[in-house]
């Protein structure tokens, strides 16, 4: 079964504006990641928060986190066409393997310009 | 560095016939991880090999096996092939030291595996 659950599952914006996508997961994890996938290809690394973190900023993006909520959420400012893709959450599970991720269904972003 | 490599990118196989692909590594990463992505299941965890051995296992038949060899690539097998398995396979590559928590994992573009 999937940890990772995004909401919403499709988001359409025009660009400059800002996307915000969610995250639930159901087990205390150690990290939580955001991943981006153009259609159909590989999965490209965005930024990776731990558990004890609240907050983090790389470029356009802020990602925060609630473990008290088991929620994270990422946002992406001054939205431009290339960011349309999916974004996927991926949680490694306290305990257990980081290097066996659970992933999201993901949110399908689309960037209208 | 190039990035991580996998081949053949698309794949046409009929029911019954086994499949391999593989997957080779970033240079110097020693993990390598294999997921199933389809759009009803979405992204799905296959396995993991690090130096030559597999370390985590995910809920796959049998039917799905890997290996790893000694310069890291890695390839997955999946024998008597079902409609089911079409899907993205894709894998990733990490450094692999678990005392590392935020080891991060770079994937390839993914192997586009159509089962007739």
């Amino acid at each position: 079964s999937q940890q990772g659950e995004e909401d919403p599952q499709a988001l359409s914006i025009q660009e400059g504006e800002n996307a915000t996508m969610n995250c639930s997961y159901k087990t205390s994890i150690n990290n939580l990641q955001w991943y981006r996938q153009n259609s159909g290809r590989g999965l490209v690394h965005l930024i990776l928060i731990r558990s004890n973190e609240r907050e983090k900023h790389s470029g356009r993006l802020r990602v925060t986190l609630d473990t008290s909520k088991k929620s994270s959420s990422l946002l992406i400012t001054a939205s431009r066409a290339a960011d349309t893709a999916s974004y996927f959450c991926a949680t490694d599970r306290r305990g257990g393997s980081n290097y066996k991720l659970t992933f999201g269904k993901g949110t399908l972003l689309t960037v209208n310009p | 560095k190039a990035g991580v490599t996998q081949t053949p990118r698309y794949l046409i196989k009929t029911r019954g016939q086994q499949v391999t692909l593989s997957c080779s590594p970033i240079s110097g990463h020693r993990s390598v991880s294999w997921y199933q992505q389809t759009p009803g299941q979405g992204l799905q965890f296959l396995f993991e090999y690090f130096s030559e051995t597999q370390r985590n296992k995910g809920n796959f038949p049998g039917r799905f096996s890997g290996r790893q060899f000694s310069n890291s690539r890695s390839e997955m097998n999946v024998s008597t092939l079902e409609l089911g398995d079409s899907a993205l396979y894709l894998c990733a590559s990490s450094l692999g030291f678990q005392r590392s928590s935020t080891d991060t994992q770079y994937f390839g573009p993914g192997t586009r595996l159509t089962v007739l």
